[in-house]
């Protein structure tokens, strides 16, 4: 069975733009969850989103948005983007809230 | 808050030899612990698992240990080798919020030939 997929996997933006990252989860998984990780503050919750719904959300501003399409991949969004967002997000899937959640590789953004 | 800690930053072990891993956690409302290796440049991956109503969950050279009491786990590897060599995060799911984890600061564990 293929594994989690993201792309893309690397990222150069600007200050000011906005970037889309995709995910697309294990065949069969229904429940896609995003992290930033970053030196200083680890592997932090974004959101999760199962059966297009949002069903929980980290503490993001509202620049960090996400979607979920019926074949349950998703997308997330950073609008306005700042020096700060450089990080390497993560997408996570999982059959439902069976806790065990299987990571992507990661987008690595870079914002200059 | 930091609901999940762990304490060593890094950990280095001779080849062959026991590491020992371990996390604690302030929450008594989590009832359910991973571990992930983590690669530079790469996702976590999932390891291990436990339950609160378990105190050891064993998979090949991975054990977790759960002691509830003093809100501690602990991952043993046996026998270590280089290819161990990874950081590794314990993580929680956030009570009634399933999908969301929390997770410790990870320990870098350099397994040395």
């Amino acid at each position: 069975k293929a594994g989690v997929t993201q792309t893309p996997r690397y990222l150069i933006k600007t200050r000011g733009q906005q970037v889309t990252l995709s995910c697309s989860p294990i065949s069969g998984h229904r429940s896609v969850s995003w992290y930033q990780q970053t030196p200083g503050q680890g592997l932090q919750f974004l959101f999760e989103y199962f059966s297009e719904t949002q069903r929980n959300k980290g503490n993001f501003p509202g620049r960090f948005s996400g979607r979920q399409f019926s074949n349950s991949r998703s997308e997330m969004n950073v609008s306005t983007l700042e020096l700060g967002d450089s990080a390497l997000y993560l997408c996570a899937s999982s059959i439902d809230r069976n806790y065990e959640q299987y990571f992507g590789p990661g987008t690595r953004l870079t914002v200059t | 808050d930091q609901q999940v800690k762990q304490n060593s930053p890094s950990l280095s072990v001779q080849e062959g030899r026991i590491s020992i891993l371990n996390c604690d956690y302030t929450n008594s409302m989590f009832d359910y612990f991973l571990w992930y290796k983590k690669y530079p440049a790469e996702g976590p991956t999932f390891l291990i698992s436990i339950s609160s109503i378990k105190d050891k969950n064993e998979d090949g050279r991975f054990t977790v240990f759960l002691n509830k009491s003093a809100k501690h786990l602990s991952l043993h590897i046996v026998p270590s080798q280089p290819g161990d060599s990874a950081v590794y995060f314990c993580a929680a799911p956030f009570y009634n919020q399933g999908g969301k984890l929390i997770f410790g600061q990870g320990t870098e564990l350099s397994v040395k030939p």
